[in-house]
């Protein structure tokens, strides 16, 4: 079994200040782990992905993420905050079974102050 | 292209009615997937389509009816629902066994009335 704990459901930050959305996550296996993003009434776009290669994983707009297996965690980066990056973003993991079945932590609201 | 296209982007339905959600993809995926988002949550995963077959049914109420004509095309059938069912419906597709992550279409907002 597989989970995802997003430990803030909100973040507020200045623009133009760094961003850290935390997730830690629970598998029993080498997981795959990825980063999305909803804007209000919008779809999920894919952010950032780790597939066991480089565990610094860079992303979309700025973003970046990082695999630490022995805390079991993948922390959303951003050095300098834009309030378009004002939005909900979900920690994800993979069961990587034939399904691609995505285990969701409960989401992160992201806050930008002019 | 990493596009999925849902079609309509907002439906008003009554209980008695019976409408359709469509859903597209042009990336050669072959599994493809309906979730139910409600407000401030994450999505729910309804059904899982695996080379057009039904693989994965989340014990969804059948007013609820699944469709995949082809291995581009998703289609939701829905009759008899209720208010509660209001929701932004999501689209998604992936290839299995590679890259394990999916491509989400801009969803279809619900109104049940």
């Amino acid at each position: 079994a597989q989970s995802v704990t997003q430990l803030d459901s909100h973040v507020s930050v200045s623009e133009g200040t760094p961003v850290l959305l935390r997730c830690n996550y629970s598998s029993s296996y080498s997981p795959s782990l990825f980063w999305y993003v909803q804007h209000p009434n919008k779809g999920l776009q894919l952010l950032l992905k780790y597939t066991s290669a480089a565990t610094l994983v860079k992303g979309i707009n700025g973003f970046e993420a990082e695999f630490k297996k022995s805390e079991t965690s993948f922390h959303l980066t951003k050095p300098s905050a834009h309030m378009s990056d004002a939005a909900e973003y979900f920690c994800v993991v993979s069961d990587r079974g034939a399904g691609n079945m995505l285990t969701f932590g409960g989401g992160t609201r992201l806050m930008v102050k002019p | 292209d990493t596009e999925v296209t849902q079609t309509p982007k907002h439906l008003v339905m009554g209980m008695t009615n019976k409408k359709s959600l469509k859903c597209e993809q042009h990336m050669g995926h072959r599994a493809m997937y309906w979730y139910k988002q409600k407000a401030k949550k994450p999505p729910e995963l309804m059904f899982v389509y695996s080379y057009e077959k039904l693989s994965i049914n989340e014990s969804v109420p059948s007013r609820f009816s699944p469709e995949c004509p082809n291995s581009s095309l998703l289609n939701l059938h829905l009759h008899a629902l209720q208010p509660e069912d209001s929701a932004l419906y999501l689209c998604a597709s992936s290839q299995p066994g590679k890259g394990y992550e999916q491509y989400f279409g801009p969803g279809t907002r619900l109104t049940v009335t």
